[in-house]
């Protein structure tokens, strides 16, 4: 079963404008990463934040994590026409022993028009 | 370039006849995974290999087998195909087996049943 929500389910947007996507998800967890997938492609990791950290930038992007709450958000700054994709987020559940199995939510597809 | 690669890109067979997808990695990767994507949907793990320690998920069909005869090569097998195994399957590997890094995927396989 997933164990990760994503909001919205999908999102359209202008070209230059920022895009936020939520995530939440159910049990203490080790980490969160997010992932993009292009249409007809496997999936490219974007960024990992530990459970002890509460934010982490990679260029245009912006990921928090609040642990309290249980849930994570990915900004997209300034988003171009290639950003369109679905994005995943995923976590690695606390206790997970020797697995590493990434819990997946259900995506939220973003549309950039240019 | 070290990648993920997956072959064919697209495979179609008929309903219950074997078939075999392929993955095989440049990373030196100890951990390999198997998903099964659906449209729409998140992955879904179905096993994973540590070097040649195998786990599979307490739910994947006794339909789906692997293989992974070296570190480089991970072999997907469905024995009797039925309509419902139409999906994107992807290939991952990972440096370590407790989650800690990210996930490398292949562009994946796009398996029709007719």
């Amino acid at each position: 079963s997933q164990q990760g929500e994503e909001d919205p389910q999908a999102l359209s947007i202008q070209e230059g404008e920022n895009a936020t996507m939520n995530c939440s998800y159910k049990t203490s967890i080790n980490n969160l990463q997010w992932y993009r997938q292009n249409s007809g492609r496997g999936l490219v990791h974007l960024i990992l934040i530990r459970s002890n950290e509460r934010e982490k930038h990679s260029g245009r992007l912006r990921v928090t994590l609040d642990t309290s709450k249980k849930s994570s958000s990915l900004l997209i700054t300034a988003s171009r026409a290639a950003d369109t994709a679905s994005y995943f987020c995923a976590t690695v559940r606390h206790g997970s022993g020797n697995t590493g199995k990434l819990i997946f939510g259900q995506g939220t597809t973003l549309q950039v028009k240019p | 370039d070290a990648m993920v690669i997956q072959n064919p890109r697209y495979q179609v067979t008929q309903f219950g006849k074997p078939v075999t997808l392929s993955c095989s990695q440049t990373l030196n990767h100890n951990v390999m995974y198997w998903y099964q994507q659906k449209s729409s949907q998140a992955p879904k793990l179905l096993f994973h290999y540590y070097d040649k320690d195998f786990n599979n998920e307490a739910d994947t069909p006794d339909n789906f087998q692997s293989r992974r005869p070296n570190t480089s090569f991970c072999f997907l097998d469905i024995r009797s195909p039925g309509l419902g195994d139409a999906a994107m399957y992807l290939c991952a590997t990972s440096r370590d087996r407790v989650g800690n890094q990210p996930q490398h995927f292949g562009d994946g396989t796009r398996l029709s049943i007719l």
